[in-house]
């Protein structure tokens, strides 16, 4: 069945970067772009990026001012998504969604940021 | 930035009845428009998509209407498992992609 499965639960200190993977199956996977999301505890969902999985095309938020970079490895299936310089605020579940509109989600990974 | 503002915040509602959700957009998004439901401890489940569309496997129930900058969902009729959080996204003036705050469906 198609699913993206993303790889699990990361704790990190302030200043340190983390790399959260997404992996595609079921379909084929450059037919397809990437997006991702992360999610604060009772906020509503925010777009951080996006990647078209065909050429590796990337769009980014500003709100992450180049600390986050996109990448997808195609003989894998999988898709990257790689923050810096992580703050407290960037504790969040980050979700990888398939598509123009995301109509399939991985079940998001927990990025913790404490010292 | 295409702010996209939903109300109510919350809805109160109960099994059997219809719910009406809003989503206002600061600026025309045509129709580029979705709706995603989420459940505590899960992820968005997308319902209409470009507007009036719906994904596949989503109840006829879930209906979506609106162009330009109002937009609503309408749930004919509720079941138990519609009691949720409902957002709406955007996806024409990109980036960034945004998402309306969220209307709460509860009991």
């Amino acid at each position: 069945q198609v699913q993206v499965v993303q790889s699990g639960a990361e704790v990190k200190k302030p200043g340190a970067s983390v790399k959260v993977s997404c992996k595609a199956s079921g379909y084929t996977f450059t037919n397809y772009p990437m997006h991702w999301v992360r999610q604060a505890p009772g906020q509503r969902p925010e777009w951080v990026g996006w990647i078209n999985t065909g050429n590796g095309n990337t769009q980014y938020s500003q709100n992450f001012q180049g600390r986050v970079t996109i990448t997808r490895d195609t003989s894998e299936s999988t898709a990257y998504m790689e923050l810096s310089s992580l703050r407290s605020e960037d504790a969040a579940v980050y979700y990888c969604g398939r598509g123009d509109y995301m109509d399939v989600w991985g079940k998001g990974t927990t990025i913790t940021v404490s010292s | 930035e295409v702010v996209l503002t939903q109300s109510p915040a919350t809805l109160s509602l109960s099994p059997g009845e219809r719910a009406t959700l809003s989503c206002r957009a600061s600026q025309s998004v045509s129709i580029y428009l979705a709706w995603y439901q989420q459940k505590p401890g899960q992820a968005p489940r997308l319902l209409i998509y470009d507007a009036s569309n719906r994904a596949t496997g989503i109840p006829a129930r879930f209906s979506g209407s609106g162009s330009g900058t109002d937009f609503t969902l309408t749930i004919s009729s509720l079941e138990p498992e519609d009691f949720a959080v409902y957002y709406c996204q955007q996806r024409t003036n990109w980036p960034p992609i945004t998402f309306g705050q969220g209307t709460r469906l509860e009991i």
